[in-house]
């Protein structure tokens, strides 16, 4: 199985800020990477897709990169809407492994 | 409009059984792999099971494989997952997903707000 770790495990930061949550997969991946975002109580959201692909209707301050065993994803400009927690997920293999998560709380 | 809704959670003893049904609408539900993911309570998004569009190959994670069974009703556009021999590991909310894909990435585009399984005497 592949597995996902993501850091850092939780991060502060205030709006307007700019922020990067890092993935690292445990064999390469190529860029079958997505990232999710996810609020208590909320269906869990789809931001990026292969890496750096920006799903429909997401805002252009997310951003992904990477390939092989690191990804990152980039918020530009915090919004008081992007308080959440962000999963890593590889596509590449069965089990399709959620890295643990990053939970970006306010400042 | 694309939905997902989860249904069927409750609180169970170990040992127990339970069917959970995803009613999907908005889209060519015959068309989509189905997967089911769950969360812990506080903890992260674990990958529980996949069936393909005709229901004929289902995959499980290794913690539910021989206990849970995934399924389908086309006719019905209803994704089940039947869950059997219930232990308190697997208290979780569980989410029904989409698996869309481009080319040759696949990903989850659309979820179910989850419905809340409870193992516990």
């Amino acid at each position: 199985d592949i597995q996902m770790t993501q850091s850092p495990s939780s991060l502060s930061a205030s709006a307007g800020d700019r922020v990067t949550i890092t993935c690292r997969a445990s064999q390469s991946i190529g860029t079958h990477l997505n990232w999710y975002q996810h609020k208590p109580g909320k269906a869990p959201k789809l931001l990026i897709y292969a890496s750096s692909n920006l799903q429909s209707g997401v805002p252009s301050r997310f951003s992904g990169s990477g390939s092989g065993t690191d990804f990152t994803l980039t918020i530009r400009s915090l919004q008081p809407e992007d308080f959440a927690t962000y999963y890593c997920q590889q596509s590449y293999s069965i089990p399709r492994n959620f890295g643990q998560g990053t939970k970006l709380e306010i400042k | 409009e694309v939905q997902l809704v989860e249904s069927g959670g409750g609180l169970v003893q170990p040992g127990g059984s339970l069917r959970l049904s995803c009613a999907a609408s908005g889209f060519t539900f015959s068309s989509y792999w189905m997967h089911w993911v769950r969360q812990a309570p506080g903890k992260g998004l674990v990958w529980v099971s996949r069936i393909n569009t005709d229901g004929s190959s289902t995959t499980y994670a290794d913690s539910v494989r021989g206990r849970f069974t995934i399924s389908r009703d086309n006719a019905k556009n209803t994704l089940y997952l039947q869950m059997n021999s219930l232990r308190a590991e697997d208290t979780a909310v569980y989410f029904c997903a989409r698996r869309d894909q481009s080319n040759n990435w696949y990903y989850f585009d659309f979820w179910g707000q989850g419905t809340l399984v409870t193992v516990s005497s």
